[in-house]
């Protein structure tokens, strides 16, 4: 399996546009994170899915952004619209549930925003 | 909500040398992960232990839930040992974690 895919890999955008980071899980996974990480704060969860559903949205920052997955085999963080506090790495891991809670981490997108 | 402290905050080590890394948590919890993040930023799971102790290879971690702490051990350190390692817990017997601050480890050849 190729792992976790995060694209894209790096992003630069203006305060105000939409920004969409796209993530594929391993194949067979059936839990998905989305994870922020900044210098300030660490690393944060936002939130989880459970077969495509999402469980815990409470590390979402704000109305600004908004995760879906449609399928088990893709999903989506939006930003909308983008500030300069939401720079950061953001992280995407999945995980099987039977796997002893070993989480497998994407490479990460870096988001910067002017 | 939970606190999570990790001790030292920076380490430096000669090759060879051993290490232990602490994560303190400020209530009682169901899980608890440890995580290296190596220099180009990848991140990888090292172990699950709620409690108790595990091994792998020249990595073991010993988690004492009554006490609310775990250790990490890292034995005959290598250069490729570098990065930092963060500590994850989560209480209510989901996935919602919360990562200690890290600690950086630069192990010199």
């Amino acid at each position: 399996d190729a792992g976790v895919i995060q694209s894209p890999r790096h992003e630069v955008t203006e305060m105000g546009q939409e920004v969409t980071l796209r993530c594929k899980p391993i194949s067979g996974h059936d839990y998905l994170f989305w994870y922020r990480q900044t210098m300030m704060r660490g690393l944060e969860l936002l939130i989880y899915f459970n077969n495509n559903v999402p469980i815990d949205d409470s590390g979402m920052p704000e109305d600004r952004f908004s995760a879906k997955m449609p399928n088990a085999s893709f999903s989506t963080l939006k930003i909308q619209p983008s500030e300069p506090r939401d720079s950061a790495v953001y992280f995407c891991a999945s995980m099987h549930s039977t796997s002893s809670y070993e989480q497998y981490f994407g490479p990460g997108t870096r988001l910067t925003v002017t | 909500g939970i606190q999570v402290e990790q001790s030292p905050p920076d380490l430096i080590l000669q090759e060879g040398a051993n290490s232990t890394l602490r994560c303190n948590f400020s209530d009682s919890v169901n899980n608890l992960q440890w995580f290296h993040q190596n220099p180009w930023g990848q991140l990888i799971n090292l172990f699950y232990i709620p409690s108790g102790t595990k091994q792998n290879g020249r990595l073991s971690a010993t988690t004492v839930a009554t006490e609310r702490y775990s250790l990490l051990y890292i034995s005959s350190s290598q250069t490729t040992d570098s990065g930092v390692y963060f500590c994850a817990v989560e209480r209510d017997y989901g996935q919602n974690f919360v990562f200690g601050p890290g600690t950086r480890l630069s192990v010199l050849p």
